[in-house]
């Protein structure tokens, strides 16, 4: 079956430390994978996309994140964390199959910045 | 317009009444999406908009939801005899053309809560 799998459901790091959160999907053929963050009572904004070309994606805020398909991964990282990164963050793919546009979210992690 | 943008931005009822949700996707935008956002469920799409036709409402829990569009461009879900499970944060999203890679835009969600 097609999924995408985020471990870990709450991260906390210091303001400055590295921030790293995981993403795995399942599925024969290679989706395409978004993530996005989501702020307190607003919607979801995109953070950044792998479609096709270069494996490692830099998106805003500093964030990026590096498709690797030999272990059906795209983890989010960012070298040096924010206050302002506190959010909640959602990996999501479209898989080639059914409507092929529409977004199958992983269940979030919610990151907290600690100073 | 500049975002997608819905109405209500909360809306309380009780349990057996009928709701209508707003969405006013990106102008421009063919293909719109609605999701639902809920502690238990995660992130889950509702259903998907080509222009006014909907190929895929898959995702819709009950024929108690349902969901249209006109003109290309606003779009309304409506759910019927409401229940205290529909409470959530239903979302809607557009899209420039509704290819898999194309980057879903998504409004600031509607909470409803169902007494």
């Amino acid at each position: 079956a097609q999924s995408v799998t985020q471990l870990g459901s709450h991260v906390s790091v210091s303001e400055g430390a590295l921030v790293l959160l995981r993403c795995n999907y399942s599925s024969s053929v290679p989706p395409y994978l978004f993530w996005y963050v989501q702020y307190p009572n607003q919607g979801l904004q995109l953070l950044l996309k792998y479609t096709t070309g270069a494996t490692l994606v830099k998106g805003i805020n500093g964030f990026e994140a590096e498709f690797k398909k030999s272990e059906t991964s795209f983890h989010l990282t960012k070298p040096s964390a924010h206050m302002s990164d506190a959010a909640e963050y959602f990996c999501a793919v479209t898989f080639s199959t059914g409507t092929a546009s529409k977004l199958t979210f992983g269940t979030g992690t919610r990151l907290q910045v600690t100073l | 317009g500049a975002g997608v943008s819905q109405s209500p931005s909360n809306k309380v009822t009780e349990k057996g009444k009928d709701v209508e949700l707003r969405c006013d996707p990106i102008s421009g935008h063919t293909a719109l999406y609605w999701y639902r956002q809920s502690l238990g469920q995660g992130l889950e799409f509702l259903i998907y908009f080509q222009g006014n036709s909907a190929p895929d409402k898959s995702g819709l829990p009950s024929d108690r939801f349902s969901a249209e569009r006109t003109g290309g461009s606003v779009s309304t879900l409506t759910i019927q005899r409401t229940q205290q499970e529909d409470s959530a944060v239903y979302l809607c999203a557009s899209s420039q053309t509704g290819v898999r890679t194309d980057t879903q835009y998504f409004g600031p969600g509607t909470r409803l809560t169902v007494l």
